[in-house]
């Protein structure tokens, strides 16, 4: 059936660090990879997402790298800060049914020392 | 920024209750969705919604669920005889096209 793993569960980073949170899908039909940051007391909020005919997408200190073909996606923070530390979730959907459902790894959760 | 907003945030009831909980989807969205995440859980899908009619659901959306958007604005999941279990966070969330946005999330705690 659909899967997503996610790793590591919990992720402890130095302020200025980089974070890396991986993924594997088991889908073959999956081609939208989002992730997600979830506060304390908050819904999921979507931070940086991913498509499959593209292997990498920045936006400023986070990037995700899709490999299609070991079915792996990564998110990486670089330069972390304190307001970082947060539960991370990736997911995996397929656009071709419009309004696809989200299956959901795990979680990660980041802390960021200062 | 538009955002989706849920009622209540915290629903306390007792077993075998109907409970309703409410969501109000950011406006241009088409697709609505409903999960859930029971404590230290993952995130899991129970029902997408779209032109007036559910798209697809879990084995979990059984026929104790069932959603319904009663006017233009508001979606709501109906839990018609609770159980222990379905103690949980559950978020509503819409999308346009690609990429869903989820609300704050109602917790709901079964007596």
């Amino acid at each position: 059936g659909e899967n997503v793993e996610q790793h590591p569960s919990t992720l402890s980073v130095q302020e200025g660090d980089s974070a890396v949170i991986k993924c594997t899908y088991s889908d073959s039909a999956s081609n939208y990879f989002p992730w997600y940051k979830q506060e304390l007391g908050k819904g999921p909020q979507l931070i940086i997402d991913i498509r499959s005919n593209v292997g990498e997408k920045k936006d400023q200190r986070i990037a995700v790298t899709l490999n299609k073909t070991a079915k792996h996606f990564s998110l990486h923070i670089t330069e972390t800060q304190p307001e970082d530390s947060a539960v991370y979730f990736c997911a995996a959907s397929s656009l071709y049914n419009q309004g696809g459902k989200l299956i959901f790894g795990q979680g990660t959760e980041l802390s960021v020392k200062p | 920024e538009p955002e989706v907003t849920q009622t209540p945030s915290h629903q306390v009831t007792q077993m075998g209750q109907e409970v309703i909980l409410r969501c109000v989807p950011i406006s241009n969205h088409l697709y609505f969705y409903w999960y859930r995440q029971i404590l230290g859980q993952k995130v899991e899908f129970l029902v997408s919604f779209y032109n007036n009619e559910i798209s697809e659901k879990s084995e979990i959306f059984d026929d104790q669920f069932s959603v319904e958007r009663p006017d233009g604005s508001n979606f709501t999941l109906k839990i018609r005889s609770t159980k222990l279990e379905d103690s949980a966070m559950y978020f509503c969330a819409s999308s346009a096209l690609v990429g869903q946005y989820f609300g704050p999330g109602t917790r709901l705690t079964v007596l």
